[in-house]
């Protein structure tokens, strides 16, 4: 079974300041981690993908995600906070392969930015 | 290209009646999703379609829900005798077909989202 805890229901930073929003998953697998934003009334966008292939990941937006196995998390940073970064970010991760792929989300991360 | 589309966007009915939601998948793509997410809440999983298998129905909440896909393409999902705990957004999602053979471990491809469509049952 897969599961995904974001750690911060609600996350504040002022404009230009870092941002770090916190996952950890549990997989049986090796998984496929995920973070999705989705800013108010519109639909969720991919920031960024881990799928076994380098453990630093770059994502859209100046964003990036380490994979960190021996500490089973997937955090999100970015160096410096612009107020169009206010969103819901979700962590995602799946372990299914070709056939029996599903997500599993995160209760997601409410970024405020203060200017 | 166009994006996967929902209708409609917000949907009020009254306790009880019936309700239908549609997707429209990106074109081409084998794979769809469905997906609620109550106020607060991340996503729930509730439905998987891939090519012509059959769905994973593992995440429906009860037998008042089901849905299904049409020629591979255009899926609707059903919510009978609605509760005003079924009140919620519902997202779909499409992905393309992954490389690989069944069974192989392959890079997961991205899921493209919908919009939603905001249910609120009174």
């Amino acid at each position: 079974a897969q599961s995904v805890t974001q750690l911060d229901s609600h996350v504040s930073v002022s404009e230009g300041t870092p941002v770090l929003l916190r996952c950890n998953y549990s997989s049986s697998y090796s998984p496929s981690l995920f973070w999705y934003v989705q800013h108010p009334n519109k639909g969720l966008q991919l920031l960024l993908k881990y799928t076994s292939a380098a453990t630093l990941v770059k994502g859209i937006n100046g964003f990036e995600a380490e994979f960190k196995k021996s500490e089973t998390s997937f955090h999100l940073t970015k160096p410096s906070a612009h107020m169009s970064d206010a969103a819901e970010y979700f962590c995602v991760v799946s372990d299914g392969w070709f056939g029996n792929e599903k997500l599993t989300f995160g209760t997601g991360t409410r970024l405020t930015i203060i200017p | 290209g166009a994006g996967v589309s929902q209708s409609p966007s917000n949907k009020v009915t009254e306790k009880g009646k019936d309700v239908e939601l549609r997707c429209d998948p990106i074109s081409g793509h084998t794979a769809l999703y469905w997906y609620r997410q109550s106020l607060g809440q991340g996503l729930e999983f509730l439905i998987y379609f891939q090519g012509n298998s059959a769905p994973d129905k593992s995440g429906l909440p009860s037998d008042r829900f089901s849905a299904e896909r049409t020629g591979g393409s255009v899926s609707t999902l059903t919510i009978q005798r609605t509760q005003q705990e079924d009140s919620a957004v519902y997202l779909c999602a499409s992905r393309p077909k992954p490389g690989g053979a069944s069974g192989s471990r392959v890079p997961y491809n991205e899921q493209f989202f919908g919009p939603g469509t905001r249910l609120t049952v009174l």
